[in-house]
Formats: structure tokens, sequence, C-alpha cells
């Protein structure tokens, strides 16, 4: 069946470093890729989506890049806060149902 | 109002008993999703509603019975649960099931405990 899988699963960095997380599909009809964080105990909240029409969106210090050819899309946040600290899951919508296919998840640590 | 609501935050429920878990949501979407999480993992669909109607069940346990009593209110009645199913669940919504865009915006999940 489809997927999506994510790598890393978890990844530490310093405050003030940058972070890259990295998403690979199997749905070459797939469009819509969003992505959730997650904190301990919250529900999940969309942080940053991209479209299939568009290259790259930014949005403050958070960046999503799609490469279509190569299926896959990469979550970059620059200059990491402690409260950038959670989960972070990438989605693929699956062409036909629209369901959302999730990557396996990343555990991110922001050390002060 | 832009948010998801669910009730209760937390459940515990013994094997022979009957819950159910509420979700509603006022940001006139038709699209309504059951989800179940286990810890450390990504959510898992359960059920998708569309304009009130079931959409896709994905094969889930005849224990767990949704239902969607109008455009704003979607309900998981549970029964003859195994611990296995502890897990959160968690309700979303979006605009519209088959839009090509369809961001999904969650509630805060209902923590089950199955004893």
């Amino acid at each position: 069946g489809e997927n999506v899988e994510q790598h890393p699963s978890t990844l530490s960095v310093q405050e003030g470093d940058s972070a890259v997380i990295k998403c690979t599909y199997s749905d070459s009809a797939s469009n819509y890729f969003p992505w959730y964080k997650q904190e301990l105990g919250k529900r999940p909240q969309l942080i940053i989506d991209i479209r299939s029409n568009v290259g790259e969106k930014k949005d403050q210090r958070i960046a999503v890049t799609l490469n279509k050819t190569a299926k896959h899309f990469s979550l970059h946040i620059t200059e990491t806060q402690p409260e950038d600290s959670a989960v972070y899951f990438c989605a693929a919508i699956l062409s036909g149902t629209y369901k959302y296919i999730f990557g396996t998840g990343t555990r991110l640590k922001v050390l002060a | 109002d832009t948010e998801v609501t669910q009730t209760p935050k937390h459940l515990v429920m013994g094997m022979t008993n009957k819950k159910s878990l509420k979700c509603e949501q006022h940001m006139g979407h038709r699209a309504m999703y059951w989800y179940k999480q286990k810890a450390k993992k990504p959510p898992e669909l359960m059920f998708v509603y569309s304009y009130e109607k079931l959409s896709i069940n994905e094969s889930v346990p005849s224990r767990f019975s949704p239902e969607c009593p109008n455009s704003s209110l979607l309900n998981l009645h549970l029964h003859a649960l195994q611990p296995e199913d502890s897990a959160l669940y968690l309700c979303a919504s979006s605009q519209d099931q088959v839009a090509a865009y369809n961001e999904q915006f969650f509630g805060p999940g209902t923590r089950l405990t199955v004893l």
C-alpha cells in the first residue's frame, strides 16, 4: 500500500541550530503535504503545508521544500528554540480517498 | 470558533461498559474524522464522515460505532472494548473530504484506558 517514510526518528540539536526532517512518499498523485507538531499530551497542530504546484514555502523560522520528481519533502526549522521540542509528523494526501498517510514521526529535542 | 472540542478528556472503562466520546466543531466543516493514536505512533484513521454520511471505515471492529447526528457533532460509541484499545482518540475536521488541499484540524483528544 501507499506509505510515507520519515527520518530521522529522533533528532537532538543545540538551541539556535537548524533542524531538518525528511519524508518520502510513494503515491505519485499526492498533491498536498502538511506537517504537524505534537507536544506531549497535546493535539497535533498544523505548522506548515505545501501544495504540489509549489517547490518551497516559508513561514518565519519554518520552511518546507518539495521535490515531486524524487517524491520527497523536507521540514527545515532555523534558529531552534526549546519550545520547538515536540514530535513532528509529515503527511501526504492519498489520491482518490483524500486520506492522510502519516509518516512515523520525528522526536525533536532542542537542548538549551 | 476555530477549534475542535472533545469530551471527555480522560475516560476509564471496564471491558463490559458502554461509553461514548463526543466531538464538536463550529467551523462549518463538512468532513469529520476519528483517529486512534498509540504512544509514540502517528494517528491512525478509523472513520470519515462526509456531509454526515459515513464515507470511510478502515475495517474498524464493531465494538467501535461512529455516529454523526448533525454537521457539527461526531460521536464514537464504545462497547465491550479490550485493554489493547487503550489509546488517545482524536477527532478532526476539514472543509470537505474531497478537497484537493484538505487541511485537517484536530481536537485535543480523549485519553481512553480500558481495564
